[in-house]
């Protein structure tokens, strides 16, 4: 079935350095992609999202390039910030309408 | 226009007993979805629901785990003499629309519930 794999984590950074968390991802066709942002204690909020290849999704400062040739869905951002500290998940449709998460990279941004 | 609206936040319960979930979606959307996350994991789907039809419950324990979406009301996943190992986070998740093709509508999630058995 369809698949979403991430980078392990946790990832520890400090304030201002650039982020990259991998999610490669397998499926039949071309599924929308998603990553979602889980802060301390709270459920998990869509951060962005493509629906197909080539397209970048961008929110907040973070973001990912739907690329087909590698089946990959990376999340970036160029300078994180104490607040980005939260656990981040990429995902897409496992068929039936039901999403398929990624384990989750616990990010941590130390001032 | 609220989000997604879970209660409890917090349910603790002893081994046997039975816990009741209780999801209210964003308004104006037909579609219910609950995941469980295991500590340390990803969450994992259990049960899409739309008004008064399972649609899909492929994720859930074939047994003690049932769910309900009502006409009128919260959607409410109930487990029946719950055991350690159904400490989990539950959270639920509404959409406006389903399925178009491969292109999964946005699916919002609520802040969860939070099960503990002791």
């Amino acid at each position: 079935g369809d698949s979403v794999t991430q980078m392990e984590g946790p990832v520890t950074l400090s304030e201002e350095a650039f982020l990259t968390i991998n999610c490669t991802y397998t499926a039949t066709g071309y599924p929308s992609l998603f990553w979602y942002v889980q802060y301390p204690g709270e459920g998990l909020q869509l951060l962005l999202k493509a629906t197909k290849a080539d397209d970048k999704g961008s929110n907040k400062g973070f973001e990912a390039t739907y690329r087909k040739e590698t089946t990959s869905f990376h999340l970036e951002k160029g300078s994180v910030q104490v607040s980005d500290s939260a656990v981040y998940f990429c995902a897409l449709p496992g068929g039936s309408e039901k999403l398929v998460f990624g384990k989750g990279t616990k990010l941590t941004v130390n001032p | 226009n609220a989000g997604v609206m879970q209660n409890p936040r917090h349910l603790v319960r002893r081994r046997g007993q039975e816990a009741r979930l209780r999801c209210s979606p964003m308004k104006g959307h037909s579609h219910v979805y609950w995941y469980r996350q295991l500590p340390e994991e990803g969450l994992k789907f259990m049960v899409y629901l739309q008004k008064e039809n399972i649609i899909d419950e492929s994720g859930m324990p074939k047994e003690r785990f049932s769910a309900e979406f009502p006409k009128e009301g919260p959607s409410i996943l109930r487990i029946q003499q719950v055991v350690r190992g159904d400490s989990a986070a539950y959270f639920c998740a509404s959409s406006l629309a389903g399925t178009s093709g491969r292109s999964t509508d946005t699916q919002y999630f609520g802040p969860g519930t939070r099960l503990t058995v002791l």
